[in-house]
């Protein structure tokens, strides 16, 4: 099992603030690096693909960038807002994607 | 384009009883996977169809589990003589073949809840 790690575990931010989350996995036979976003009540969104060393992707306020190389992910959510609330996902995909347990992101309001 | 559905959304059950629940792909998708998500973890791996053809299978997965896909379209997990740590959400998605970097599309899942 290729253990794809997630931090923090949780966060909460007030409202217009920026933060950032990490996704570590191991750097050997990486194909892809996803990101999801999982609103409650709500399926798994993708919000971003990244293949290439030094990739970023940008979507609104939110952009993330990708290491290959040392095997971590970084998101960024400019000026957070409370519908940015939920858990965010990251997965590896070699033959199979591997999940990390996520971070739970509340923006209060 | 629906998107995926999945059937039940709720399930309750007694421990020992077989469930079964069914997963429609978006229609263009041959690839459909099967996860299930426990609290406070992601989404763990259960099986992977290309088409027809079950290609993996975690090593995690009990023989209490068994998977289908006979045409290729919508599939089936069972799970039989349930077991309170069956108990979890299962997820199930699809994406196309023809792009290899193409993200997973989620269905709602379906709860389980074994009593």
């Amino acid at each position: 099992i290729l253990n794809v790690e997630q931090s923090p575990q949780s966060l909460h931010v007030q409202e217009g603030d920026s933060t950032n989350f990490t996704c570590s996995f191991p750097s050997s036979n990486f194909y892809a690096l996803h990101w999801y976003r999982w609103e409650t009540a709500k399926s798994p969104e993708a919000l971003f693909v990244m293949t290439l060393n030094g990739d970023e992707k940008k979507k609104g306020r939110i952009s993330a960038t990708l290491n290959t190389k040392e095997g971590y992910s970084y998101l960024y959510i400019k000026g957070s807002q409370p519908e940015d609330s939920a858990t965010y996902l990251c997965a590896r995909i070699s033959n199979q994607f591997y999940f990390g347990t996520g971070t739970s992101l509340t923006v209060i309001p | 384009d629906t998107g995926v559905s999945q059937d039940p959304r709720h399930k309750i059950t007694k421990r020992g009883q077989n469930v079964t629940f069914r997963c429609d792909p978006i229609s263009e998708h041959n690839r459909l996977y099967w996860y299930r998500q426990t609290l406070g973890q992601g989404p763990e791996f259960l099986t992977y169809f290309q088409n027809e053809a079950q290609l993996e299978k975690s090593r995690l997965l009990s023989d209490r589990f068994s998977a289908e896909r006979p045409k290729g379209s919508f599939s089936t997990l069972e799970i039989q003589r349930t077991e309170q740590g069956d108990s979890a959400m299962y997820l199930c998605a699809s994406s196309s073949r023809d792009r290899d970097n193409s993200p997973l599309h989620f269905g709602n899942g379906t709860r389980l809840t074994v009593t």
